[in-house]
């Protein structure tokens, strides 16, 4: 199976943008989480998506938001960005009834 | 507060050598762990995980140790190789019910030396 994908893998924004970041999680996978990785927080868990409803949320700002689409698919966005959101963004997809995530190879966001 | 903990943020091991890598935590809910490895520029690999009614769990040349009463959490590697060399992090899932949210740890940076 292939794995979790990405796209795009390099972006670079300045601040006041918006940007937008998709994920194609492992075929049959439908849960998908979103995590922020930075020097400085480490790994930080966004929000999960599960047949398009997001299930669960972590502690970020509204301005990060994301859907997930019949296909599993799911994508996320920043609005309003700050330098401080550049940061590498890692997507992670589970099958259902388990807990393993396996994790695609992120998207690094980089805000000028 | 409630976070998950490295020991050391650097190893270094010779090559062949055995590597342990340590992992406090401090919710006591958690009931399920994974060990993964991150090389640079590539996403977090999935190396092994154990459930909190396991104390021990074994892969290849990888074991995790789960110590509930320190809240302790280990990773093993046997006869370290060059290709070893990342960053390891733990995580629990706190989740409950079906949602999933993965908690990590700080990481360690892992040197295999020739």
């Amino acid at each position: 199976k292939a794995g979790v994908t990405q796209t795009p893998r390099y972006l670079i924004k300045t601040r006041g943008q918006q940007v937008t970041l998709s994920c194609s999680p492992i075929s049959g996978h439908r849960s998908v989480s979103w995590y922020q990785q930075t020097p400085g927080q480490g790994l930080q868990f966004l929000f999960e998506y599960f047949s398009e409803t997001q299930r669960n949320k972590g502690n970020f700002p509204g301005r990060f938001s994301g859907r997930q689409f019949s296909n599993s698919r799911s994508e996320m966005n920043v609005s309003t960005l700050e330098l401080g959101d550049s940061a590498l963004y890692l997507c992670a997809s589970a099958p259902s009834g388990q807990e393993t995530q396996y994790f695609g190879p992120g998207t690094r966001l980089l805000v000028l | 507060g409630e976070n998950v903990g490295l020991h050391l943020p650097t190893l270094s091991v010779q090559e062949g050598d055995n590597s342990i890598i340590n992992c406090a935590y401090s919710n006591s809910a958690s009931d399920y762990f994974i060990w993964y490895k991150q090389e640079s520029g590539k996403g977090p690999q999935f190396i092994i995980d154990i459930r909190s009614n396991m104390d021990k769990r074994q892969g290849q040349r990888v074991t995790v140790l789960l110590n509930k009463t320190v809240k302790h959490l280990s990773l093993q590697i046997a006869a370290t190789q060059p290709g070893d060399s990342a960053v390891y992090f733990c995580a629990e899932n706190r989740s409950s019910g079906s949602a999933r949210q993965l908690t990590f740890g700080s990481g360690t940076q892992l040197t295999v030396l020739p």
